[in-house]
């Protein structure tokens, strides 16, 4: 079974502090990652993929199989980057049904 | 992208009723997902809705309790049936998007269960 653990559940920096939040997952066969967004009063979105490598706002994240991990990272927050970000990682099977982590909230204070 | 609707956006219902909540998509979508949040957890997937097929439950959720319509590809409503206080949460609904994993999301439907 495939289980993906975000630690945190709540991460406050500064304004131009670097951010990582954190990913690990399990997972037998090659995964795909995913980081999804949800800012404040909108709907759930993607927010970049491990397979496009890129760098979306200014996040990226590196899939590392030997620590299992899919770190989301920042190198200068900005305030409104403060939002919900849920990790994922694409199931087994046929179909693109995502198992989600339980979130991290990050606060990005001026 | 995919612009997605729910009805209703929120709604308190007694314990022993159900809700059916609606989802609606601009565009046609062959495949729709079915999201459970309950409160301080994360999204679980509950079903994936094909149409012209009965939905695919994932384990721990059974047709009985959360049936699921999927009448055209446009268009799928999920019933919780026989509510329980347990069964308060927010019910998002999400489309496959171009892009292996990529799903666009609802609004969700937030539901309290008194």
């Amino acid at each position: 079974a495939q289980r993906v653990t975000q630690p945190e559940k709540l991460l406050s920096v500064f304004k131009g502090a670097p951010v990582e939040l954190k990913c690990n997952y399990s997972y037998s066969g090659s995964p795909e990652l995913f980081w999804y967004v949800q800012y404040s009063r909108q709907r759930l979105q993607l927010l970049l993929r491990h397979i496009s490598r890129e760098s979306i706002k200014g996040f990226t994240a590196d899939l590392n199989k030997g620590e299992t991990s899919f770190h989301l990272k920042k190198p200068f927050a900005q305030e409104e980057d403060s939002a919900m970000y849920y990790c994922a990682l694409r199931g087994t099977g046929g179909y693109s049904t995502l198992t989600f982590g339980k979130g991290t909230m990050l606060l990005v204070s001026p | 992208s995919a612009v997605i609707s729910q009805k209703p956006s929120r709604d308190i219902c007694q314990r022993g009723t159900s809700l059916t909540i609606q989802c609606q998509v601009d565009s046609q979508v062959t495949m729709m997902f079915w999201y459970r949040q309950q409160p301080g957890q994360s999204l679980t997937l509950i079903a994936t809705a094909n149409q012209g097929s009965e939905a695919t439950y994932e384990s721990g959720f059974v047709i009985d309790k959360f049936p699921i319509s999927r009448p055209n590809l446009t268009f799928s409503t999920l019933t919780v049936s026989n509510m329980s206080p347990e069964d308060s949460s927010i019910y998002l609904c999400s489309v496959a998007g171009q892009g292996v994993g990529t799903q666009y999301f609802g609004p969700g439907t937030r539901l309290l269960v008194l």
